[in-house]
């Protein structure tokens, strides 16, 4: 296992477009979270999924925006009719419950998105 | 409202000089703070936490609950910490705030 697997790393995209990102997280890992990062900004959560219940959903997550972890296992994070301001870095991370919050997060590399 | 304030977007510094990124953060709870370093190229990565009291690559950082600060400390910069450094909060939502990072270079 090489860690937090993310496809694809970058994502050219024409506005109204649909898209999905796929993340494959440490084997082991329950707990599996998607944060956004823009320019000059941090990471902002959007949300995260414990085995394959998602349990916290961000108001950054519009209804043009739905993830899912179908077995527990990967999760693919889609945004519908895309829009320029969807542009950014979309950064998988995951955890072993019990860790700690935050102690335990791998990052994946990201899927940097253009919505041209 | 939980909020990172990083009040520096970039800290440059000569090798050897002292280094202090600053931190502060707003929660009304007793959070988890943590440092995540990004190095050029590479993965968002966990520099330390506030619980261990650990010394990594040579940083330190106190939470300082009265100040509501935890400023991240080396005391001799080497051009190889050249990074993004990034402050984080954990409270009992179970996900990380970030903070906007301060990107520290070390020159020669």
């Amino acid at each position: 296992d090489t860690g937090v697997s993310q496809n694809p790393r970058h994502k050219i995209t024409k506005r109204g477009q649909n898209v999905t990102f796929r993340c494959d997280p440490i084997s082991e890992h329950n707990r599996l979270y998607w944060y956004r990062q823009t320019l000059g900004q941090g990471p902002e959560f959007l949300t995260y999924f414990q085995n394959e219940a998602q349990l916290e959903k961000s108001r950054l997550l519009s209804d043009r925006f739905s993830a899912e972890r179908p077995k527990g296992s990967f999760s693919t994070l889609e945004i519908q009719r895309t829009e320029q301001g969807d542009s950014a870095m979309y950064l998988c991370a995951s955890s072993l419950t019990g860790t700690g919050e935050g102690y335990g997060y791998t990052f994946g590399s990201g899927t940097r998105l253009t919505v041209v | 409202a939980q909020r990172v304030t990083q009040p520096e977007k970039l800290l440059s510094v000569f090798k050897g000089a002292p280094v202090e990124l600053k931190c502060n953060y707003s929660y009304s709870g007793s959070p988890e703070l943590f440092w995540y370093v990004q190095y050029s190229r590479q993965r968002l990565q966990l520099l330390l936490r506030h619980i261990s009291r650990e010394s990594i690559k040579g940083f330190t950082a106190d939470l300082n609950k009265g100040e509501t600060s935890f400023h991240l400390k080396k005391p001799f910069a080497q051009e190889e910490d050249s990074a993004m450094y990034y402050c984080a909060l954990s409270g009992a939502t179970n996900k990380l705030i970030f903070g906007t990072g301060t990107l520290l270079a070390v020159q020669p």
